[in-house]
């Protein structure tokens, strides 16, 4: 059973970090690629980012494009975001999901809320 | 980036037929095709279909996907209850390469 846990969301202040985890299980998460969107409060859901299964390709959204990076450790089955300079507008819960058929999988989310 | 355009809000009467339009261009929806997904309130989505026709092992028959051109069509047909909920198309946009989704559709059954 595909089993995805977000974690490391939290209130930052604009122009602060965070890292987001993934934990996947269930499923040969080396096999797989994965996304991650995210959701701003009342608002529909917009993609943020893409890394194929080995990790070689990654592509972007244009808002977080330079300060988002996407990364995954295979050997502990955990896809990662490194957010920089966050602004108000990445408030958000941001989710993972599996990419097999297309957003097949996802997590529960993390709530991430940048605030001064 | 362009996203795909939803009407944001269809009303139907229980038992009744569905239909979720997402309009894009050639180089999203036109030429890789749409997924759609569903987004009960306060969950995370659930994925529908896939490649505008194709559905997940465990979802109703009573969700289908099309496509016409540059539109991708839901249509939910014997409307229950538990149908009510936000539905969101999404494509693979070649020239952006970036994944574009629509701004949702809020479907209320009557």
């Amino acid at each position: 059973q595909v089993h995805l846990v977000e974690s490391g969301g939290g209130v930052v202040r604009p122009g602060g970090s965070l890292r987001l985890s993934c934990a996947a299980s269930g499923f040969a998460f080396r096999n797989y690629a994965m996304h991650w969107v995210r959701q701003a409060p009342g608002m529909g859901l917009e993609w943020v980012s893409f890394v194929s299964y080995d990790g070689s390709h990654k592509f972007y959204a244009d808002p977080v494009r330079g300060r988002f990076t996407i990364s995954r450790d295979n050997s502990k089955n955990t896809l990662y975001l490194q957010m920089n300079s966050l602004r108000a507008e990445d408030t958000a819960v941001y989710y993972c999901a599996q990419e097999h058929d297309s957003f097949d999988m996802w997590g529960q989310g993390t709530m991430v809320t940048v605030s001064s | 980036q362009a996203g795909l355009t939803q009407p944001p809000s269809v009303s139907k009467d229980l038992r009744q037929i569905a239909t979720v339009t997402c309009a894009g261009n050639r180089d999203n929806v036109g030429n890789q095709g749409a997924a759609w997904l569903q987004q009960h309130q306060g969950h995370p989505p659930k994925l529908l279909s896939y490649r505008n026709t194709n559905r997940p092992s465990g979802i109703s028959e009573r969700f289908s996907a099309s496509r016409s051109g540059n539109t991708a069509s839901l249509t939910i047909t014997g409307l229950q209850p538990e149908d009510e909920a936000d539905y969101y198309c999404a494509a693979w946009d070649i020239s952006l390469s970036a994944w574009v989704f629509g701004g949702g559709t809020k479907l209320t059954v009557l």
